[in-house]
């Protein structure tokens, strides 16, 4: 079974600085798909950031980018130039093409002013 | 566009009884998951639900079942409820059975408490 490991419970950091959290997750397969979601108080899950991992070139959505290393199977989101509303939940999933999203038990983000 | 939408957004239910939540998906989506959230446990896939058919199915007891219907409109039914089925109940759309490359929408969940 694949397993992903988030091994920062909580983090912080202050407004417009950059911030990394760490996801290193277990598999055999060669063919996957990798996703940051973010989880604020309103409780819904949305996608800050996806990763094939057929692709080398890692992935970046405006302030969010991500360090794919399919060999260390290590996958950590950047966030840079922080702003409050970053402030949440955020939790690293993997999944296999045509199966469900296997999650890590997540990061608690703290921005401060 | 609408996004997915669940109901309802709380529910407070007796130990034994059953519960029905519903899942709305976005316009045009043919796959519905459902994702139960708890403090200890995580997030745990459910099953998932394509044109109407089971296309996957978690690690829960038979209590726990759903459906889908013609419109693409899912339901997740627990009977005979437990303390421990106290939880956030995600539901997640997406366009094709399976993560690809579409990834997964979710809805802001119900949160069903048992007494």
């Amino acid at each position: 079974a694949q397993t992903v490991t988030q091994s920062q419970p909580e983090m912080s950091v202050q407004e417009a600085e950059t911030v990394t959290l760490s996801c290193t997750y277990d598999t055999s397969e060669s063919d996957y798909y990798l996703f940051w979601y973010k989880q604020p108080p309103s409780r819904q899950m949305i996608l800050v950031i996806r990763q094939e991992a057929y692709k080398q070139q890692n992935a970046t959505e405006n302030r969010f980018s991500v360090n794919f290393q399919k060999a260390a199977k290590s996958f950590s989101l950047k966030i840079s130039d922080s702003q409050l509303g970053d402030a949440a939940m955020y939790f690293c999933a993997y999944a296999n093409s045509g199966y469900a999203l296997n999650f890590g038990k997540g990061t608690s983000l703290l921005v401060t002013p | 566009k609408a996004g997915v939408t669940q109901t309802p957004r709380y529910l407070i239910k007796t130990r034994g009884q059953q519960v029905t939540l519903s899942c709305s998906p976005i316009s045009g989506h043919r796959s519905v998951s459902w994702y139960q959230q708890t403090p200890g446990q995580g997030l745990q896939f459910l099953f998932e639900y394509f044109s109407e058919t089971q296309r996957n199915k978690g690690n829960f007891p038979g209590r726990f079942s759903g459906r889908q219907f013609s419109n693409s409109r899912s339901e997740m039914n627990v009977s005979t409820l437990e303390l421990g089925d106290s939880a956030l109940y995600l539901c997640a759309s997406s366009p094709l059975t399976g993560v690809d490359n579409y990834g997964y929408t979710f809805g802001s969940g119900t949160r069903l408490t048992v007494v």
